[in-house]
């Protein structure tokens, strides 16, 4: 069936530094790839999303690639912050709109 | 900014209860949806919901569940008879405008199963 898989599961970095979050989805099909932000107790927010006609995606600190031939892709953040602490989710969809979310990489950046 | 508001924050039930999530998606939006999250796992899909009639569920959506659009602005989603395994948060979201596959979630109805 569909799945997404997300590495890590846990992430640590020092303030400053890169942090970088991989999905690997399994219906070849998807052709739409968000990723979303939640804070402990919110709602999940996009912050980037990129689609399968596009490699890469980059909107200020934040980047996303995608590899459609190895059905991967990565989210990269520089120059973290603290405020970048929270749980980081890839998903990927298809035609029918629907979401399969990966299981979470719960992001710590340390001042 | 438009959000997709949800209502309550916070519902408390007994085993066996019915319980009814309310939506307010996006205005102009025309695909719905509801995920749930048991804590510190991910979001699950459950259904999604275009032109008034299901257009796809999950293995969760049994026969306990249903969504309507009962109005205009409203999308909710009834569980028949709550089991315990049901307390999760519930999102509601919404897609549709220009970018007809971007979702936007609301804040969640947290449900706890007594």
């Amino acid at each position: 069936g569909e799945n997404v898989e997300q590495h890590p599961s846990t992430l640590s970095v020092q303030e400053g530094d890169s942090a970088v979050i991989k999905c690997t989805y399994s219906d070849s099909a998807s052709n739409y790839f968000p990723w979303y932000k939640q804070e402990l107790g919110k709602r999940p927010q996009l912050i980037i999303d990129i689609r399968s006609n596009v490699g890469e995606k980059k909107d200020q600190r934040i980047a996303v690639t995608l590899n459609k031939t190895a059905k991967h892709f990565s989210l990269h953040i520089t120059e973290t912050q603290p405020e970048d602490s929270a749980v980081y989710f890839c998903a990927a969809s298809g035609q029918g709109g629907k979401l399969i979310f990966g299981q979470g990489t719960e992001l710590s950046v340390k001042p | 900014e438009p959000e997709v508001t949800q209502t309550p924050s916070h519902q408390v039930t007994q085993m066996g209860q019915e319980v009814i999530l309310r939506c307010v998606p996006i205005s102009n939006h025309l695909y719905f949806y509801w995920y749930r999250q048991i804590l510190g796992q991910k979001v699950e899909f459950l259904v999604s919901f275009y032109n008034n009639e299901i257009s796809e569920k999950s293995e969760i959506f049994d026969d306990q569940f249903s969504v309507e659009r009962p109005d205009g602005s409203n999308f909710t989603l009834k569980i028949r008879s709550t089991k315990l395994e049901d307390s999760a948060m519930y999102f509601c979201a919404s897609s549709g405008g220009a970018q007809r596959d971007t979702q936007y979630f609301g804040p969640g109805t947290r449900l706890t199963v007594l």
